[in-house]
């Protein structure tokens, strides 16, 4: 079985620029997250999408948005970048909200951004 | 909203020793637990996990963690650690309705040295 798969797993962005990031989910997963790691604030999370709908949101600025589209793949987009959006993002992707198993997430490797 | 925290920020231990990593937790209602690995290299992967029932919980890997209500602590310990254990651990919670948003603890590095 396929795992959680990100792209791009690395990508140099400017100042003021955009970025949109993208993952695919392990076949059969409907929910998926994001989550933001540094080394200063450690793992937070983003927002979690099922059936294409955001079902929760973490406290980051409009700027950081996402979407699920109908095969439950999923893109996050951060729009006039700073310096510090430099991150390491996690994508995870895990069964229905109602299975009684929440929590369970199947991580990706990542995409690494560096705000230049 | 909730919190997690992980006491030990960096552990390093002889092969054989053995493991109690720390992590307490605050919320009022009903929460879920976790502890997620991450091997140099690898992906974050779950170790295990706490829904209900018996607070003792075991995991992969000889892992296992006690959940102590009265003390909103989720412990993790491994009685004889391998070389092969070296990783970053997390702590984790959700909330019981939630979905599958985690709150995380800031991580335990823990070194094994042969």
């Amino acid at each position: 079985k396929a795992g959680v798969t990100q792209t791009p797993r690395y990508l140099i962005k400017t100042r003021g620029q955009q970025v949109t990031l993208s993952c695919s989910p392990i076949s059969g997963h409907r929910s998926v997250s994001w989550y933001q790691q540094t080394p200063g604030q450690g793992l937070q999370f983003l927002f979690e999408y099922f059936s294409e709908t955001q079902r929760n949101k973490g406290n980051f600025p409009g700027r950081f948005s996402g979407r699920q589209f109908s095969n439950s793949r999923s893109e996050m987009n951060v729009s006039t970048l700073e310096l510090g959006d430099s991150a390491l993002y996690l994508c995870a992707s895990s069964l229905e909200p109602g299975t009684g198993l929440t929590g369970e997430l199947f991580f990706g490797e990542g995409s690494r951004l560096t705000v230049l | 909203a909730q919190s997690v925290s992980q006491h030990n920020h960096h552990v390093i231990l002889s092969e054989a020793a053995s493991l109690e990593l720390g992590c307490n937790y605050s919320y009022g209602g009903t929460v879920n637990l976790f502890w997620y690995v991450q091997y140099p290299g690898q992906h974050l992967q779950l170790l295990l996990k706490y829904f209900s029932g018996d607070p003792l919980v075991k995991g992969i890997k000889g892992f296992e963690a006690e959940f102590i209500k009265s003390k909103f602590s989720f412990n993790l310990r491994k009685p004889s650690v391998q070389w092969s254990d070296t990783a970053e651990y997390f702590c984790a919670v959700n909330v019981v309705g939630g979905g599958n948003k985690l709150t995380f603890g800031t991580g335990t590095q823990l070194k094994v040295e042969l």
